[in-house]
């Protein structure tokens, strides 16, 4: 079953906190991303990955990192979350550019 | 950079009637981009719902149908008689030469029963 798996769904964490937000693809998926989702807005990538330890900044990587050390993981990791960052982020993997495998996002509060 | 543009964040339709939900896309890296429409159910991560790569194709899926259109630079999505589990958000989207997506701000559909 093809799959896309985020880690948590919900989480809330106080400014200065640091973060982690886990994503899993089942499909043996060479490229995977992190975008997120504001509202008004539409979906920005942070980052993308062509595989393990293979990453490329998207539009908007300022105050992230990512972590890919095994081809069905991919990581974001937020070092001293700040108040902007509260959003929904979703993972995706793709095996060719013309479709990608989105997981159910994981909604972030940073208060 | 590119673009998409999605003039309507909410659409709410009857039942059995037709849906038209608009799209137009500018890409200033590739004259023709991939187009795509993207859905996402209540809960659900976002699913491909339909894609064409050549301009002046059609692309169906489920009932719904886009074409691509170079002259006007629009791919809007349409349906002849949507059903209540079509109540979802749709994004349309276009990628250039790699596999960056440029996404829409999203439609949200309601369905009356």
């Amino acid at each position: 079953d093809m799959k896309v798996t985020q880690m948590p769904r919900y989480l809330i964490k106080r400014m200065g906190e640091n973060v982690l937000l886990e994503c899993g693809q089942d499909m043996s998926h060479e490229t995977m991303y992190w975008y997120r989702q504001d509202p008004g807005l539409g979906l920005q990538l942070i980052y993308i990955s062509y595989d393990v330890d293979s990453n490329s900044e998207g539009d908007i990587p300022k105050g992230y990192r990512v972590s890919r050390k095994k081809r069905e993981h991919f990581s974001l990791i937020l070092d001293s979350a700040k108040t902007n960052q509260t959003s929904v982020y979703f993972c995706a993997s793709s095996l060719s550019r013309y479709e990608q495998y989105f997981g159910p996002g994981t909604r972030l509060t940073v208060l | 950079g590119d673009s998409v543009t999605q003039t309507e964040g909410q659409v709410t339709v009857s039942e059995s009637k037709s849906l038209i939900i608009n799209c137009t896309y500018s890409a200033t890296s590739i004259a023709y981009p991939n187009l795509f429409w993207y859905v996402r159910y209540p809960g659900e991560g976002l699913q491909l719902l339909l894609k064409v790569i050549t301009a002046g194709q059609k692309g169906s899926s489920r009932g719904f149908e886009a074409t691509y259109n170079k002259e006007t630079t629009s791919f809007h999505l349409q349906k002849a008689s949507v059903q209540e589990s079509d109540s979802a958000v749709y994004y349309c989207a276009l990628s250039d030469v790699g596999y960056k997506l440029t996404f829409g701000t999203g439609t949200s559909l309601l369905v009356d029963p």
